[in-house]
């Protein structure tokens, strides 16, 4: 069976640039949120899509949204990158119909020079 | 607005001694509460959560946990800490709303010393 899986693991981009970084989640789960880990710190909630549309919001802005496609995959893009945009990105899956257990992938490392 | 506290960003213990990592959280509704670990360049996994059955949580890898509603605390414990253990943990927190997003804590790096 397996777990949440992202790609890439790891992406160098430029100030300014676009970013797409992606997420399947675990067999059985239709429920993606994403969050933002940066350095040093804990993750914090980007948004959760449930039924391919964004459910619930962070405190993120516009620059950063997202997409679930009907095989409950994932996608982050991020415009117009900054520099603290640099940072570890997390996807969790999980079930809606059941416990609140959420499954993290092992994350995609951005950078942004 | 929910929030959790991890007291101490860095613990230390020898092998075989108590692992005691603290955490307290503030929440508005009854709350949900996890323990997570991460390892060096990798993902979160969950050691153990509580969902308001019984207040003494067992996990995985020999961890534990107590919810004590009158201190808002969700204290990690393990009674050996072995090599193994060495690594960030976070607490966190979700209510009982459909997206039952995390809010998680500043982690607490464990350093298992021989």
């Amino acid at each position: 069976d397996a777990g949440v899986t992202q790609s890439p693991t790891h992406l160098i981009k430029t100030r300014g640039q676009q970013v797409t970084l992606r997420c399947s989640p675990k067999s059985g789960h239709d429920t993606v949120s994403w969050y933002q880990q940066a350095l040093g710190q804990g993750p914090q909630f980007i948004f959760q899509y449930y039924e391919e549309e964004e459910r619930q919001r962070g405190n993120f802005p516009d620059r950063f949204s997202g997409h679930q496609f009907p095989n409950y995959s994932s996608e982050l893009n991020v415009n117009a990158l900054l520099l603290g945009d640099s940072a570890l990105y997390l996807c969790a899956s999980s079930d809606s119909g059941s416990s609140y257990e959420q499954y993290f992938g092992p994350g995609t490392r951005l950078t942004v020079t | 607005a929910q929030s959790v506290t991890q007291l101490g960003s860095h613990v230390s213990v020898s092998e075989g001694a108590l692992v005691l990592l603290r955490c307290n959280y503030s929440s508005s509704v009854p709350p949900y509460l996890f323990w997570y670990v991460q390892y060096p360049n990798q993902g979160l996994q969950l050691l153990l959560k509580y969902t308001s059955a019984a207040t003494l949580v067992k996990g995985i890898n020999g961890f534990e946990a107590e919810f004590k509603k009158s201190e808002t605390s969700f204290h990690l414990t393990k009674p050996s800490a072995h090599m193994s253990d060495a690594a960030e943990y976070f607490c966190a927190v979700s209510d009982a709303g459909s997206a039952r997003q995390l809010t998680f804590g500043s982690g607490t790096q464990l350093t298992v010393l021989p």
